[in-house]
């Protein structure tokens, strides 16, 4: 089945320890995007890929970073974590289209900051 | 600037009523609107969708009403069944390059036998 990949389900890292993120998928979409939700909140949107073009939200710390060395694969890195980055971080796809903005999302990061 | 929101945080229903989720938006460029259902430990899922020359989708038990002069959106399930128990999420869409969705803060459902 074509889907969303995101690995690790649950991540432990330390105050400070840079840390690496990764999504992958098969559905051969052009479009990448990072969310960031926190407990009880909407999923917010930290940057997207279209294609190989970078898009960063105005107001994503510059700690966060992402990469796209090919169509399936996406990383997000996370330079300094605080104990603020600790989220659920959600990878999502979806097939530029005018018709269908449907975004396809793989099952999340939980990411812990000791 | 929340510029969509979902004021219910949940919301409870009896087995087999009509479960009636509320969506309110403030940018009025908004042109799409999604719902997106969540089960613990998994991504949203798509569940339906309306376009805002519309005012009315239906797909089985899913129904979405969108009033734009009003800047309103609904989501009716009917029957309710256990499985629908679950966080729902409304969307709306931004067309600026890719479609960049702006989420609500989601309402969670709880249907009771």
């Amino acid at each position: 089945d074509a889907m969303v990949i995101q690995n690790p389900r649950y991540q432990v890292t330390q105050f400070g320890k840079p840390v690496t993120l990764s999504c992958s998928q098969t559905l051969n979409h052009n479009v990448m995007y990072w969310y960031q939700q926190k407990s009880s909140q909407a999923p917010k949107l930290l940057f997207h890929y279209y294609d190989k073009d970078f898009n960063n939200e105005a107001d994503t710390p510059d700690n966060f970073q992402s990469r796209r060395p090919n169509t399936s694969f996406c990383f997000l890195d996370i330079r300094s974590p605080g104990l603020g980055d600790a989220a659920m971080y959600l990878c999502a796809t979806s097939k530029y289209s005018r018709k269908s903005y449907e975004q396809y999302f793989g099952p999340g990061t939980r990411l812990t900051v000791t | 600037d929340q510029q969509v929101k979902q004021n219910s945080p949940s919301l409870s229903v009896q087995e087999g009523r009509i479960s009636i989720l509320n969506c309110d938006y403030t940018n009025s460029m908004f042109d799409y609107f999604l719902w997106y259902k969540k089960y613990p430990a998994e991504g949203p899922t798509f569940l339906i969708s309306i376009s805002s020359i519309k005012d009315k989708n239906e797909d089985g038990r899913f129904t979405v009403f969108l009033n734009k002069s009003a800047k309103h959106l609904s989501l009716h399930i009917v029957p309710s069944q256990p499985g629908d128990s679950a966080v729902y999420f409304c969307a709306a869409s931004v067309i600026q390059g890719a479609q960049k969705l702006v989420f609500g803060q989601g309402t969670r459902l709880t249907i009771n036998p």
